[in-house]
C-alpha cells in the first residue's frame, strides 16, 4: 500500500523521544493514529477531521500527534515506556456528505519496540 | 457504547473447507458494518462494508448481509485457499458516536492448511 507510508516502518528505543510520521495520497480528509498491540485489534488513539484534533483520553500525555496539513500526520512521543511497545497504524478517510462514514484505510504501520 | 463480538477466536480449515466466522455487534444508531483483513506485518486492509439493512458486502469470494433484526454480519466464504490464512476483523462505524472511529471485535485469526 504506497498510498499511505509511514516511517520509520521499525524502531527499537529505550527511554527517548521520537516522532513517527504518516502521508496519505488519498485526498482525504481525516487522519486517525491507531494503536495495536500483540494479538489485539487496533485502538483509536487520535483522530483529526479537517485538522480539527479529538483526542482517546485514555491516550498517555507523552502521546503529542502534530497535524501540519491534511495531508500529513505526525506522532511524537517523548520519554517512551515499555507498555509502548506496538505497532502504530496511521489511517485516513473521508468524511462528510455523501461520503462512506469512517472507512479507514490504513497503512502498513511503524513497529515501536521500547527496551 | 458500541460493541463487536466475534464468537471465533481462531479457525484452522483445509482448502476448499466452507469458512464462517460469526460477527454480532451493539450499537446506539444505524452503523455501517465493516470487514476487515489483515496479514502479517501489514495494516488492516478494507474487504467491503455494508451500510443498510440486508445489505450484501462481497469481496474476494467472500460475503456477509447485513442483518438488522440479529444484528449480525457474519463473514462466509465457500471455498478457501492457502493465501486467505490472516487476521479477519469485524468492525462498525456509528454516526452517532463518530468521535470513537471504527469499533473492532476482537479478529479471528484464520488459518488454511494445503
Amino acid at each position: 500500500n504506497t498510498k499511505i507510508t509511514q516511517s520509520p516502518r521499525y524502531l527499537i528505543l529505550g527511554r527517548a523521544n521520537k516522532s513517527l510520521e504518516c502521508e496519505q495520497h488519498l485526498g482525504h480528509n481525516a487522519m486517525y493514529w491507531y494503536k495495536q498491540s500483540a494479538e489485539k485489534p487496533p485502538e483509536l488513539m487520535f483522530l483529526y477531521n479537517l485538522k480539527q484534533l479529538i483526542r482517546n483520553e485514555t491516550v498517555p500525555s507523552r502521546f503529542i500527534p502534530e497535524c501540519p496539513d491534511s495531508s500529513k500526520l505526525l506522532l511524537h512521543i517523548s520519554a517512551v515506556d515499555p507498555e509502548d511497545s506496538a505497532v502504530y497504524f496511521c489511517a485516513s478517510s473521508q468524511e462528510g456528505q455523501g461520503a462512506p462514514g469512517n472507512t479507514l484505510y490504513f497503512g502498513e504501520g511503524s513497529r515501536l519496540i521500547v527496551v | 457504547g458500541d460493541s463487536v463480538t466475534q464468537t471465533e477466536g481462531q479457525v484452522a480449515l483445509s482448502e476448499e473447507d466452507f469458512l464462517t466466522i460469526h460477527c454480532n455487534y451493539s450499537a446506539s444508531g444505524y452503523p455501517t458494518l465493516f470487514w476487515y483483513v489483515q496479514y502479517p506485518g501489514e495494516g488492516p486492509q478494507l474487504l467491503f462494508r455494508a451500510s443498510r439493512d440486508k445489505e450484501k458486502g462481497s469481496s474476494r469470494g467472500f460475503e456477509a448481509t447485513y442483518d438488522k433484526g440479529t444484528t449480525s454480519f457474519h463473514l462466509r466464504k465457500a471455498s478457501v485457499q492457502e493465501s486467505d490464512s490472516a487476521v479477519y476483523y469485524c468492525a462498525l462505524s456509528d454516526l452517532n458516536n463518530y468521535a470513537q472511529g471504527l469499533t473492532f471485535g476482537l479478529g479471528t485469526r484464520v488459518s488454511v492448511f494445503p
